[in-house]
């Protein structure tokens, strides 16, 4: 049974670097038609797709984030990382961490995390 | 803004069908999948419909999809207490190349 856990700070300073862990267990990051995928939820507004990740490296970034975004993705450890630079109190969000099938005209998200809270707060 | 647009709140008894509409344009919907995923906040956002109109395996068959032109909708029927959430369509959109959510609608079970 697959499963995805966020983890990382919850508290991150303004300008400073959020930086937020998932860790895949019940299957193998290096499938192929998978990507995985971060998504945010800030407080009182809907959902907001950060990125997406292949085993092999190849990434796909938020336009509107992608300056300020980095994603890895670490095979031996089953685990894929996001980090989002010079954060303000607009990055505050609820966090979540996916599976991202990516197959032909499919791209959907077909199982998620619990989703790690941030608050960007001096 | 979202790319995507849906109306911020519906409403309907038990028993009742609701329909929540999506709008977008000939780079995302017009020319790619829609999806619906259901949202219960503190929970994981849950998929609900892939490929415009298909629901996987435990997903009620009391929910179903469908798409015409560059708009789509997800209709709930036989409505019950717990499909009171948030609900979302997503799309790939080519010219941005990358996945665009509507702002959500808050289902509300009267």
């Amino acid at each position: 049974q697959l499963q995805l856990q966020e983890s990382g700070p919850g508290l991150v300073k303004p300008s400073e670097t959020l930086s937020l862990t998932c860790t895949v267990s019940g299957a193998s990051v290096t499938t192929n038609n998978y990507y995985w995928g971060w998504i945010r939820r800030p407080p009182g507004k809907g959902l907001e797709w950060i990125g997406s990740i292949f085993y092999s490296g190849s990434t796909y970034y938020n336009p509107s984030l992608k300056s300020r975004v980095t994603m890895s993705l670490d095979t031996s450890k089953s685990q894929f990382s996001l980090k989002l630079s010079s954060v303000t109190a607009a990055d505050t969000a609820v966090y979540y961490c996916a599976r991202h099938y990516f197959s032909g005209w499919d791209r959907y998200f077909d199982s998620w995390g619990q989703g790690a809270l941030v608050t960007v707060s001096s | 803004q979202s790319v995507l647009t849906q109306p911020p709140s519906a409403s309907g008894t038990p028993g009742q069908t609701v329909t929540i509409s999506c709008s977008g344009s000939s780079s995302n919907i017009g020319n790619n999948y829609v999806y619906w995923y259901q949202h219960l906040p503190g929970t994981a956002p849950k998929l609900l419909i892939y490929r415009n109109n298909q629901r996987p395996s435990g997903v009620p068959d009391r929910f179903s999809g469908s798409k015409s032109g560059t708009s789509a909708s997800l209709a709930i029927s036989g409505l019950r207490s717990e499909d009171e959430a948030d609900y979302y369509c997503a799309a790939w959109d080519d010219s941005l190349s990358g996945v665009v959510f509507g702002g959500g609608t808050q289902l509300t079970v009267l």
